[in-house]
């Protein structure tokens, strides 16, 4: 079955520090690829997100490069922020397109 | 103006009670979900309904019981509730079962004691 496993956290930086949060994918076929961030007490909202290989995702200074060689997603932002502190959900879609498999999260923190 | 809206947004009870969560979304989207949150953050699919059939059923008790009354609700009922139903339990809708981009409401914590 499909899966998601991102690093495990918790990820503490100090403002404009340069992020990576690793995720790496098993699938069947050519799943999407999405970040999904949870900011304290809320739902998830949608990031950014990759349907194909070499595909870059970006949004608010994040990005991420879909790697079917290497089965990767990896999050990035070159100067995070005390607001970008919040958890990060990796995620994929199969081919039927309703279906999210979610990693497990990775809780980060910005300090000022 | 809320797109994905759940109520109640905290909800303590007892075990052995029966409960409901209710969701709506006023976006026009054809799907809805039902996830649960554990209390490591890790997220699960429960249920999905497209145009109020069910088309998603994960390995849930049957305690927990979906139910669609129209394109813009899903409600989730849970009867007998156990201690290992406390939880975050989040609903999300998309545009239709195509779509991969879905929208979530602000979740319900659940306690049960």
């Amino acid at each position: 079955g499909n899966s998601v496993t991102q690093m495990e956290g918790p990820v503490t930086l100090s403002e404009e520090a340069f992020l990576t949060i690793n995720c790496t994918y098993t699938a069947t076929g050519y799943p999407s690829l999405f970040w999904y961030v949870q900011y304290p007490g809320e739902g998830l909202q949608l990031l950014l997100k990759a349907t194909k290989a070499d595909d870059k995702g970006s949004n608010k200074g994040f990005e991420a490069t879909y790697r079917k060689e290497t089965t990767s997603f990896h999050l990035e932002k070159g100067s995070v922020q005390v607001s970008d502190s919040a958890v990060y959900f990796c995620a994929l879609s199969d081919r039927s397109g309703y279906k999210l498999t979610f990693g497990k999260g990775t809780l980060l923190t910005v300090n000022p | 103006d809320t797109a994905v809206s759940q109520t109640p947004k905290y909800l303590v009870t007892q075990m052995g009670n029966d409960k409901s969560i209710k969701c709506e979304q006023n976006l026009g989207h054809d799907t809805m979900y039902w996830y649960k949150q554990d209390s490591k953050k890790f997220l699960k699919i429960m249920f999905s309904y497209n145009n109020k059939e069910l088309i998603i059923n994960e390995t849930v008790p049957n305690r927990f019981s979906p139910k669609s009354p129209d394109k813009a609700h899903l409600n989730l009922h849970i009867n007998s509730l156990e201690l290992g139903d406390s939880a975050v339990y989040f609903c999300a809708s998309s545009q239709d079962i195509q779509s991969n981009e879905q929208y979530f409401g602000p979740g319900t914590r659940l306690t049960v004691t």
